[in-house]
């Protein structure tokens, strides 16, 4: 199985600050990796897929890099709409495992 | 608007049974794969399994955790999907997701319905 890993799995920041969280793979998912967040008591919504594909909707501030095995997931300016917690998932193969999650705090 | 909305949870016993639905709205149900992800409390997100369109054949896939208990099936004459869960387990207590991925072009968890839970508990 193709593992995951997420960090930090919290940060914490400023309005206007900017953001970067990183997920790397266990093996090669080329750019088979998406990204979602989560706030509390909801369910997740899409942010990226195709590792750099902005979903439809999501505001110009969130950005996706990456392939291989390592990823980032960049906020450009953190708005307070933006804390939340946010998950990092491949469909390489199967099983479609997601990270751990990086919990996203006002400093 | 595209919409998921399951029902179904509720409380269970160790060793029983529950059948979860999720009706779909808003879009072209038959043309997608449908995936089930769940989340214990306070915990991450765990894909649970997902079933393939009709033009694939309507072919499954599970986690390890949920394979033999748990099977995905749907109606796409009434665009709804399902989850059979038996043999439930103290730790398949959760929140579980209906969610709408790949139409055949990319593949992603694209929507997700408002969840509904599951507890398992003597």
């Amino acid at each position: 199985d193709i593992q995951l890993t997420q960090s930090p799995s919290f940060l914490s920041a400023s309005i206007g600050d900017r953001v970067t969280i990183t997920c790397r793979a266990s093996q090669d998912i080329s750019s088979y990796l998406s990204w979602y967040q989560q706030k509390p008591g909801k369910a997740p919504e899409l942010l990226i897929y195709a590792a750099s594909t902005l979903q439809s909707g999501v505001p110009a501030r969130f950005s996706g890099s990456g392939s291989g095995t390592e990823f980032t997931l960049t906020i450009s300016s953190l708005q307070p709409e933006d804390f939340a917690t946010y998950y990092c998932q491949h469909l390489k193969s199967y099983p479609l495992t997601f990270g751990g999650g990086t919990k996203v705090e006002i400093k | 608007e595209v919409q998921l909305v399951e029902s179904g949870g509720g409380l269970v016993q160790p060793g029983g049974s529950l059948r979860l639905s999720c009706a779909a709205s808003g879009f072209t149900f038959s043309d997608h794969y449908m995936d089930w992800v769940r989340q214990a409390p306070g915990k991450g997100l765990e894909w649970v399994g997902r079933i393939r369109n009709k033009a694939n054949s309507h072919t499954t896939e599970y986690a390890a955790s949920v394979k033999g208990r748990f099977t995905i099936s749907r109606d796409d004459s009434k665009k709804s999907l399902y989850l059979q869960v038996n043999s439930l387990k103290i730790e398949d207590t959760a929140v579980y997701y209906c969610v709408r991925s790949s139409d055949g072009k990319f593949d992603t968890f694209y929507v997700w319905g408002q969840g509904t839970m599951v507890t398992v508990s003597s």
